[in-house]
C-alpha cells in the first residue's frame, strides 16, 4: 500500500527555473513531512520539513507548501541550479505525544535534472 | 567524520550465502533505523531500535532477516540464505531521542548473483 504518492517521476528544468514536486498522503495520522535530497552513491539528506499546522515554510530557495484539507504538499525550488540535480523524496512520519513512532514513509522519488 | 557510517559499502554474494552489514550511528543517537531501497524507489522501512530494544519490524523483514543492536551503539543486519530479490541498497539512519530528523548513512549496496 503506497501511503505517500509522489509526482512527477522525473523533471527537467533550465537553470534559473522553478522546480515543483508534488506529494499526496493518505494517513491523516501523519504529522511531520520532510523532504530528502539524494545524490548518486549517497544516502538521503534532510532538505526541509513542515508540520501540518502551517501552510508554507521557506528556507532559502526551497519552499514547502502544505494543504491539509487536500492531504497534499509540494516542494518548490526557486532559481534551480545544476547542483540541485538529484533525486528528491517526500516523506511522512507520525508522532504520538511528541515522540516519533519512528517510521518514515517515503514517496517514490523524483529525479530532477537542471540544465545549465 | 561523525555521521552515520555503514560497512561495507558494496557486497556481492552468491544466492544462498549469508551476509552481514554493520551500521555505526551518530554518537549519542539512541534511535537507529534500517531501510531498504530498490532502484527507482524510495526507501522502505525495515526495523528500528531505541537503545538496544527493537521496537518495530516491517512485514518486509522476513525470517531470513535479523537485526541486532546489542549494546545500544552499533547495529548489524544479517540476511540468511540470500535470494536475488534481496539485491538492494540497505540504508541505516539514526536520530536523537524522539526527534523526527533521521540522519542517513551512505548505505550498503547488496548484489546477489
Amino acid at each position: 500500500q503506497q501511503q505517500v504518492k509522489q509526482s512527477p517521476q522525473s523533471l527537467i528544468v533550465q537553470k534559473g527555473g522553478i522546480s515543483i514536486i508534488n506529494c499526496a498522503y493518505e494517513n491523516t495520522a501523519f504529522d511531520y513531512f520532510p523532504w530528502y535530497q539524494q545524490f548518486p552513491g549517497k544516502g538521503p539528506a534532510l532538505l526541509i520539513a513542515i508540520r501540518p499546522d502551517v501552510s508554507e515554510k521557506k528556507e532559502g530557495r526551497f519552499t514547502i507548501s502544505f494543504n491539509k484539507s487536500a492531504k497534499q504538499f509540494s516542494l518548490h525550488i526557486m532559481d534551480s541550479q545544476p547542483g540541485d540535480s538529484a533525486t528528491y523524496f517526500c516523506a511522512a512520519i507520525r508522532n504520538a505525544g511528541g515522540t516519533s513512532y519512528g517510521k518514515l514513509t517515503f514517496g517514490q522519488g523524483t529525479i530532477l535534472t537542471v540544465h545549465p | 567524520d561523525t555521521g552515520v557510517s555503514q560497512d561495507p559499502r558494496h557486497k556481492i554474494t552468491k544466492r544462498g550465502q549469508n551476509v552481514t552489514f554493520r551500521c555505526d550511528p551518530i554518537s549519542e543517537h539512541n534511535r537507529l533505523y534500517w531501510y531498504r531501497q530498490t532502484l527507482g524507489q524510495g526507501p522502505e522501512f525495515l526495523t528500528y531500535f531505541q537503545n538496544e530494544a527493537q521496537l518495530e519490524k516491517s512485514r518486509l523483514l522476513s525470517d531470513r532477516f535479523s537485526a541486532e543492536r546489542p549494546k545500544g551503539s552499533f547495529s548489524t543486519l544479517e540476511i540468511q540464505r540470500t535470494e536475488q530479490g534481496d539485491s538492494a541498497m540497505y540504508l541505516c539512519a539514526s536520530s536523537l531521542g524522539g526527534g523526527n530528523i533521521q540522519y542517513f548513512g551512505a548505505g550498503t549496496r547488496l548484489s546477489v548473483l
